[in-house]
C-alpha cells in the first residue's frame, strides 16, 4: 500500500501570509504513460464535508480561488495558500489515486495565528 | 445538480451487520465509479472501497477486506455497502463520493456506531 505522510500535523499562519503543506508518498505516484501525478488535495472545514481543491497535483478545481496552488512530482508534493484568509481555516488532506487502496494523508490542521 | 444521499447508519453491536445505501442523482450514475470513505470521530479520512461504473471492478482497504462488500444497482442509481463482523474501530461517518479517478463530489455522510 502507498503511505501518504503530511507535514506538519498543524500549522498556524497570520492572515495575509503564506501557508505551505507538504505531502510525501512512499512510492512514486507519477504515471509514465501519461506523465501525470495521481495526487489530489481536499479541504474539510469544521462540520463540513470534504471539498476537492486540486487534482493531478496542480490542477485547480473549478471555483477554487487562485490563492490555492499545488506543486510537486513523483513522491513530494506541496499545497500552497498565498495570502491566507479567515475562511481557509480547515483540515487539508492529500490523497493518492494512483493505485488501490487509494490512501489519504493524516491531515494538516490550518489555523489563524 | 449532483446529489448523493447516504442512509442506513445507526447503532449496531460488535459482530453485527449493517447495510449502507447511497442514492445518487444529477449525473449519469452508471458512467462513474463511486467510493466509500469514512471518518472516525475527530480523526482523518480513510478510503474504504470503490466500485466501477459497471460494478465489475471493486477495491477494498485492507482494514475492511473480507468483511465489507460494495455493490451497486444502476437501475436504481444506488450504491450499497454491506458491512459484516463490525468492530468498534468501524465507528465513523461514512461518505459516498462520485469518483472520476478523483473524489469530485461527496455526500453528507451517515454515522455508524459500533458499540455494546
Amino acid at each position: 500500500d502507498i503511505v501518504m505522510t503530511q507535514s506538519p500535523d498543524s500549522l498556524a499562519v497570520s492572515l495575509g501570509e503564506r501557508a505551505t503543506i507538504s505531502c510525501k508518498s512512499s512510492q512514486s505516484i507519477l504515471s509514465t504513460s501519461n506523465d501525470k501525478n495521481y495526487l489530489a488535495w481536499y479541504q474539510q472545514k469544521p462540520g463540513q464535508t470534504p471539498k476537492l481543491l486540486i487534482y493531478w497535483a496542480s490542477t485547480r478545481e473549478s471555483g477554487v480561488p487562485d490563492r490555492f496552488s499545488g506543486s510537486g512530482s513523483g513522491t513530494d508534493f506541496t499545497l500552497t495558500i498565498t495570502s491566507l484568509q479567515a475562511e481557509d481555516v480547515a483540515v487539508y488532506y492529500c490523497h493518492q489515486y494512483y493505485s488501490p487502496p487509494y490512501t489519504f494523508g493524516q491531515g494538516t490542521k490550518l489555523e489563524i495565528k | 445538480e449532483v446529489q448523493l444521499l447516504e442512509s442506513g447508519g445507526g447503532l449496531v453491536q460488535p459482530g453485527g451487520s449493517l447495510r449502507l445505501s447511497c442514492a445518487a442523482s444529477g449525473f449519469p450514475f452508471s458512467s462513474f465509479a463511486i467510493s466509500w470513505v469514512r471518518q472516525a470521530p475527530g480523526k482523518g479520512l480513510e478510503w474504504v472501497s470503490a466500485i466501477s461504473g459497471t460494478g465489475d471492478i471493486t477495491h477494498y482497504a485492507d482494514s475492511v477486506k473480507g468483511r465489507f462488500t460494495i455493490s451497486r444497482d444502476n437501475s436504481k442509481n444506488t450504491l450499497y455497502l454491506q458491512m459484516n463482523s463490525l468492530r468498534a474501530e468501524d465507528t465513523a461517518v461514512y461518505y459516498c463520493a462520485k469518483t472520476d479517478r478523483i473524489l469530485d463530489f461527496w455526500g453528507q455522510g451517515t454515522l455508524v456506531t459500533v458499540s455494546s
